[in-house]
């Protein structure tokens, strides 16, 4: 089975340009998660999705941060303008919820963002 | 609020035992236990449910207090492959599906 698929695997940009992270979840997962890590904040949730909808947004750092998540197989990190704080690893998780809290959450490969 | 994971970094020979501990403020529904190695995404170990159960995957278990709020993590016989960034991942509650980690134990097993 094909895993949590992202893109682009790293991305250089200056500071000020638009950055948009892309994540296919895995087939059948209705719950979607982004999270950012850093050596200094570790993994931080930033936000997640359940059946499309977004339930939890109150780890985005700042307006500048949006996520979009038009149907079920497909979601966007938008970052506008980038600075250069905001240079980290950004990993795109999903989860098959059964009403329960025993979901296991796997992860993709992550998108590696420097902003110069 | 992340979990408080101990020790933050911990290094063993092949052979040796480690214990990884995580503790939360806050209660605890679940408790999950992921391995991520050095540019790589996490990887799930185990998920410890309410009920003190005791799980294991290889040679590695753990245990889950949901009185004290804490897990611990066992490594018994560590293996080069073992080397990596642990993390504890907890679910505040029911509906809840959502994972906060806390900040990892980097393990580090040498020859």
């Amino acid at each position: 089975d094909a895993g949590v698929i992202q893109s682009p695997r790293h991305e250089v940009t200056e500071m000020g340009q638009e950055v948009t992270l892309r994540c296919k979840p895995i087939s059948g997962h209705n719950s979607l998660f982004w999270y950012r890590q850093t050596m200094m904040r570790g993994l931080e949730l930033l936000i997640y999705f359940n059946n499309n909808v977004p339930i939890d947004d109150s780890g985005m750092p700042e307006d500048r941060f949006s996520a979009k998540m038009p149907n079920a197989s497909f979601s966007t990190l938008k970052i506008q303008p980038s600075e250069p704080r905001d240079s980290a690893v950004y990993f795109c998780a999903s989860s098959r919820t059964t009403g329960s809290s025993g979901n296991t959450i796997y992860f993709g490969e992550g998108s590696w963002l420097t902003v110069v | 609020q992340q979990p408080v994971q101990s020790p933050q970094a911990v290094i063993l020979r092949e052979g040796e035992d480690a214990v990884i501990n995580c503790s939360s403020s806050k209660a605890l529904y679940s408790v999950h236990w992921y391995r991520q190695k050095h540019g790589e995404a996490p990887v799930f170990l185990m998920i410890l449910l309410k009920g003190g159960e005791q799980k294991g995957h290889e040679k590695i278990s753990a245990s889950f207090n949901e009185k004290k709020q804490q897990s611990s993590l066992y490594l018994t016989a560590s293996q080069l492959s073992y080397s990596g960034t642990y993390f504890c991942g907890y679910h505040p509650g029911a509906g809840s599906y959502q994972l906060t980690f806390g900040k990892g134990t980097k393990l580090s097993v040498i020859p």
